[in-house]
């Protein structure tokens, strides 16, 4: 199975201010014939159900706003939101979708400072 | 509106059975690729299996740690998506979600709506 880690574990960032979160495979999630990254990152608010944020490493999910965005190559990846706002607060997961099991990440909680 | 009811889940003692539904709506339930994702009380988030559209051959796909105890299958007619839990241990113990593949038939899209959950308890 591949297998996903995060760091950093837990994230506290001040309101407005910039938060990153890593995320690294155990081999590559690039599909050769399409030239994607099969990576998604999820957020997931305190008693709730997780929400799609981004798909293929980078394409923003619908509705998702562009303060979120992904990036990463190879087998590196990021989240970044940009300016955090208070209905951040989440814990954030990425998940590999290239190879069955479709494995996530432990998980990175975003609080504020 | 895409929108997934969980129901199914309860308390189950250790080596028994359940049967989980996942009722679906707002959108063509034949024409997408569904998934069960589980997550144990304060962990992560594991999935656990998926299946392709009827057109496919429903093909059935399972994490290790579920497989030849658990089996998935869908009813188009009825727009419900079915996950059979046999063998049931105290490990299983979660919350599991359905969810639906963003892109059509392609399992290997990641999920963009999911149901509220429903809880699963293994204990005697």
């Amino acid at each position: 199975d591949i297998v996903m880690t995060q760091s950093p574990d837990f994230l506290a960032v001040s309101l407005g201010e910039r938060a990153t979160i890593n995320c690294k495979s155990s081999q590559s999630v690039l599909y050769s014939s399409n030239n994607k990254h099969y990576v998604a990152w999820y957020q997931q608010k305190p008693g709730q159900r997780p929400k799609l944020l981004i798909a293929w490493a980078s394409t923003r999910a619908s509705g998702v706003p562009d303060r979120f965005s992904g990036g990463g190559s190879g087998t590196d990846f990021t989240l970044t939101i940009s300016s955090l706002q208070a209905e951040d607060v989440a814990v954030y997961y990425c998940q590999q979708h290239y190879n069955i099991p479709f494995t996530f990440g432990p998980g990175t909680k975003v609080d504020i400072k | 509106e895409v929108h997934l009811v969980e129901s199914g889940g309860g308390l189950v003692q250790p080596g028994g059975s359940l049967r989980l539904s996942c009722a679906a709506s707002g959108f063509t339930f034949s024409s997408y690729a569904m998934c069960w994702v589980r997550q144990a009380p304060g962990k992560g988030l594991e999935w656990v299996s998926g299946i392709s559209d009827s057109d496919r051959g429903d093909n059935r796909y399972y994490s290790d740690s579920v497989k030849g105890r658990y089996i998935i299958s869908r009813d188009d007619s009825k727009n419900t998506l079915y996950l059979q839990m046999n063998s049931l241990r105290a490990e299983d113990t979660a919350m599991y979600y359905c969810a639906k593949s963003s892109l059509g038939v392609d399992i290997w899209s990641p999920p963009d709506s999911w149901g509220q959950g429903t809880l699963v308890t293994v204990s005697s």
